[in-house]
């Protein structure tokens, strides 16, 4: 069965980096686009960034360009996300979740637990 | 970047009442709507994509409709189980993926 399992999460001082992990389990790996979403505390979800199939090709939300960057490893059938100068704002449950494509609709059917990210001092 | 627009932000209901969502693009994105339940502490859950298209394993008592700007989501008959937020996201115009605020539904 289908399983992302999200790792990596915790306590981090402002302006400090972390590195979050979601390891990939029961389908083929290299065909999908995988993607991170946040929640804020108490709040809706927000699309982080997205990366294609093979890596080529990645995407990211306004609010975190030129602060994080997403990575896959095939070969480990691993996402992740390296999270720098981290900011009380970016507060929040990291989830994975898997993009599935057919024709021309785009939906995400699977989803990682979440792992809690806290930038405090 | 398209912005979605869902009303109510929260919503009280009765077991076995019809509720309905609303959501609203800022510009047209056709049919390119998903549905997504969120029950407390839990991941989303994926229910409609295509405005109006059930996934595999959904009950039928949910349902969505709409095409353009305008989209509507509905419960038939509510139930205990289907205390959960529910967040419309659009696909038309990407990056990004853009959600709707949520509507945090109750039971009466």
């Amino acid at each position: 069965q289908v399983q992302l399992v999200d790792s990596g999460g915790g306590v981090v001082q402002p302006g400090r980096s972390l590195r979050l992990s979601c390891a990939a389990s029961g389908f083929t790996f290299t065909t999908y686009t995988m993607h991170w979403v946040r929640q804020a505390p108490g709040k809706g979800l927000e699309w982080v960034a997205g990366i294609s199939n093979a890596g080529s090709n990645k995407y990211y939300a306004d609010s975190v360009k030129g602060r994080f960057t997403i990575s896959r490893d095939n070969s480990k059938n691993t996402l992740s996300l390296q999270m720098n100068s981290l900011r009380a704002e970016d507060t929040a449950v990291y989830y994975c979740a898997r993009e599935t494509r057919s024709g021309g609709t785009y939906f995400f059917d699977y989803w990682g637990q979440g792992t809690l990210v806290t930038v405090s001092s | 970047d398209i912005q979605m627009t869902q009303s109510p932000s929260s919503l009280s209901a009765s077991v076995g009442d019809r509720v309905t969502i609303t959501c609203q693009a800022s510009q047209d994105i056709d049919n390119y709507l998903n549905w997504y339940q969120q029950k407390p502490g839990k991941a989303p859950k994926l229910l409609i994509y295509d405005a109006s298209n059930l996934e595999t394993g959904v009950p039928s008592r949910f349902s969505g409709r709409g095409s353009g700007t305008d989209f509507t989501f509905t419960i038939s008959s509510l139930q205990p189980e289907d205390i959960a937020t529910y967040y419309c996201q659009q696909y038309d115009n990407l990056p990004p993926y853009t959600f709707g605020q949520g509507t945090k539904l109750e039971i009466k």
